[in-house]
């Protein structure tokens, strides 16, 4: 089974403050794949094969890496973007999701 | 308008069989390359894949569950089923179904989800 490993576990930012969370795979992943989720809701698909924004995800949010290393930007925080973010990779099975980084806003 | 809906019993007791059905519409499981999966979720914690299902009736089981899981589909009535035997408080989640996205080669994603359906195992 891949562990996903990500850092931090709970952060809070700034109006404006640029973020980044990290996701570790314990063996080699061809992609990661990022939810956001907000509470009381299911998550959403924000980023696909490592730096695809899904539909309607601003373009201040990006994605990437490669092999067992991959990040997660928001270029600039926004209050509306304060949600549980999980990465998540489907190279083998069982598919594995990240324990999640819950980010708030300051 | 891609849409899925879970529906289930709400409360069961240990060792009951949990039953799951998810409805959709906007797709169809008979479409080649098209695939629903199962993923659950314990109040204030992360989330756990459980199954999916293909077009082809291919399946594919989270090993953890150990045999508990059966997955399966009606393509007639759109709708998508997942069973876990011999339920415990471990058990206890919010479960959602989801679209499987496929965007290349071993390029794989949920797209859309359902709103999930809360599970209580309690006796």
């Amino acid at each position: 089974e891949i562990v996903l490993t990500q850092s931090p576990t709970t952060m809070a930012a700034s109006p404006g403050e640029k973020v980044t969370i990290t996701c570790r795979a314990s063996s080699s992943v061809s992609y990661m794949y990022w939810y956001q989720q907000k509470s009381g809701a299911s998550p959403k698909p924000w980023i696909y094969e490592t730096s695809k924004l899904a539909s309607g995800v601003p373009d201040r949010f990006s994605g990437s890496g490669s092999g067992t290393s991959y990040s997660f930007t928001i270029s600039s925080m926004e209050t509306e973007d304060a949600a549980t973010y999980y990465c998540h990779q489907w190279s083998s099975t069982p598919l594995t999701f990240g324990s999640g980084t819950k980010l708030e806003i300051k | 308008q891609v849409t899925l809906k879970e529906s289930g019993p709400g409360i069961l007791q240990p060792s009951q069989t949990l039953s799951l059905t998810c409805t959709f519409s906007g797709f169809s499981l008979s479409t080649y390359g098209m695939g629903v999966g199962w993923i659950r979720q314990p109040s204030g914690k992360g989330l756990e894949w459980l199954a999916n299902i293909w077009w082809d009736d291919d399946k594919y089981y989270n090993p953890s569950l150990k045999n508990r899981l059966t997955i399966s589909k009606d393509t007639s009535n759109n709708q998508a089923f997942l069973k876990i035997t011999n339920v415990d408080t471990a058990d206890t989640a919010t479960y959602y179904c989801a679209r499987i996205a496929w965007t290349g080669y071993n390029a794989y994603y949920f797209d859309y989800w359902g709103q999930g359906v809360m599970v209580t195992v309690s006796s």
